[in-house]
């Protein structure tokens, strides 16, 4: 079985900060690890993701995570947020080959203050 | 725009009607994934299609059924519907086999009074 943890409900940042959102996960197999944004009234978008090789990940508007297996973290991160980063951001996992379905933590709520 | 087309965009119905929401997956892409979003469960997956055929199976109540037609589009059906059913359906597809990450699409918002 899999799961998702997701550490804070709700992130608070200044404009121009760093930000980093917290994932765990907890998986008895290979892992494959998403980060998704949800603006509001809006669908998911993909912002990321790891599937092997570099821990560390690159995606889109700026954001990268790194892959931990030992501490089973996949944080992301941003050096400087925007006024436009204002959404909620899921974690989640994937088993992989025929058990492609992700199970998604609870998300955070970032929020960013002018 | 995704490529994934939900329809409708909003529902609103009674309690004890049935609906149908309709999705069709970005071309080319063989697999369809139905997630239910809500307040109290947040984000949990309904069922998968592949190529027509059911693939895996999640949290999906027995009063609701999806199917996965010829030209791929895909249809959930909810019937006998009741006030917590009122959520986000969100529809979202893949290219295939593995672990790549969907593409979803922007859903439907059901509500149910």
């Amino acid at each position: 079985a899999q799961s998702v943890t997701q550490l804070d409900s709700q992130v608070p940042v200044f404009e121009e900060a760093p930000v980093e959102l917290r994932c765990n996960y907890s998986s008895s197999v290979s892992v494959y690890l998403f980060w998704y944004v949800q603006y509001p009234n809006q669908g998911l978008q993909l912002l990321l993701k790891y599937l092997s090789g570099s821990t560390l990940v690159k995606g889109i508007n700026g954001f990268e995570a790194e892959f931990n297996k030992s501490q089973t973290s996949f944080h992301l991160r941003k050096p400087s947020v925007h006024i436009s980063d204002t959404a909620e951001y899921f974690c989640a996992v994937s088993g992989g080959f025929g058990n492609e379905k992700l199970t998604f933590g609870t998300g955070t709520r970032l929020t960013i203050i002018p | 725009d995704s490529g994934v087309t939900q329809t409708p965009k909003h529902l609103i119905t009674a309690t004890g009607q049935r609906v149908t929401l309709r999705c069709s997956p970005r071309s080319g892409d063989l697999s369809v994934y139905w997630y239910q979003q809500s307040l109290d469960q947040g984000l949990q997956f309904l069922i998968q299609y592949y190529n027509g055929e059911e693939r895996a199976k999640g949290n999906i109540l027995e009063r609701f059924s999806a199917q996965q037609f010829p030209d791929l589009h895909s249809e959930l059906n909810l019937s006998s519907l009741e006030l917590g059913d009122s959520a986000l359906y969100f529809c979202a597809s893949s290219g295939g086999q593995g672990p790549y990450g969907y593409t979803f699409g922007s859903g439907t918002r059901l509500t149910v009074v």
